[in-house]
């Protein structure tokens, strides 16, 4: 198994822009989020979804959209990229929120948004 | 609103010495805590998960404790090496996670 995957581990992006942050797991896991990692600040949620079809806001959804469509994907979409989205992402995925088990994480994607 | 905190911020240990991190919560009705490892531009590995209905879970020189009716929980490492130089996280919940600001460990030689 690949575990969690992310692209592009690297954007660089103009105030502005739009893009889409990729997120695929082969261990058939009902469950996906989506963090971001900021200096001080820990890891806080951004979305999830507790399985194809359905999502739900986490913490701090401002800025954000996510669909999922099937169970191996959850992309992350910035619709208008702005300096305070610099930050590190991380997308997880579980066996399901509730059933006891660890969560996997991806590699992380960096943004830097100018 | 649950709230998670570790303390320090930060630790620097000679190599051997065994050591405790600190994670606190506000809200005692948790379902899982888990400990994770995060070394520098790379992403969180799983170390230890406590169920709520747990006392402690150990995995080789690791061994993670909670206390819900203190809001604590602990994670010992013994013996350290220079390996297990990286920040550690702890967070609350199944799920939705709530993390705490993390310990960065540094073991020197």
């Amino acid at each position: 198994n690949a575990g969690v995957t992310q692209t592009p581990k690297f954007q660089v992006l103009k105030t502005g822009q739009s893009m889409t942050l990729q997120c695929a797991q082969d261990m058939n896991h009902e469950y996906m989020s989506w963090y971001r990692q900021d200096p001080g600040m820990g890891l806080r949620l951004i979305h999830y979804s507790v399985g194809a079809g359905i999502t739900d806001q986490g913490e701090v959804p401002n800025g954000y959209n996510v669909s999922r469509s099937t169970t191996e994907d959850f992309p992350l979409r910035l619709l208008s990229a702005a300096p305070s989205q610099t930050s590190v992402y991380f997308c997880a995925s579980q066996t399901g929120q509730g059933a006891p088990g660890s969560q996997y994480f991806g590699p992380g994607t960096r943004l830097l948004v100018l | 609103k649950q709230e998670v905190t570790q303390i320090p911020a930060a630790l620097s240990v000679p190599e051997g010495e065994n050591l405790v991190l600190n994670c606190s919560f506000t809200d005692s009705a948790i379902y899982n805590l888990q400990w994770f490892r995060q070394d520098p531009g790379k992403g969180l590995t799983s170390l230890l998960l406590i169920q709520s209905s747990q006392r402690e879970q150990t995995s080789g020189r690791l061994n993670a404790s909670l206390d819900k009716s203190s809001g604590r929980s602990t994670l010992y490492i013994a013996a350290s090496q220079p390996g297990d130089s990286a920040t550690y996280l702890c967070a609350v919940g199944t799920g939705k996670l709530i993390f705490g600001q993390g310990t960065t460990l540094q073991v020197k030689p």
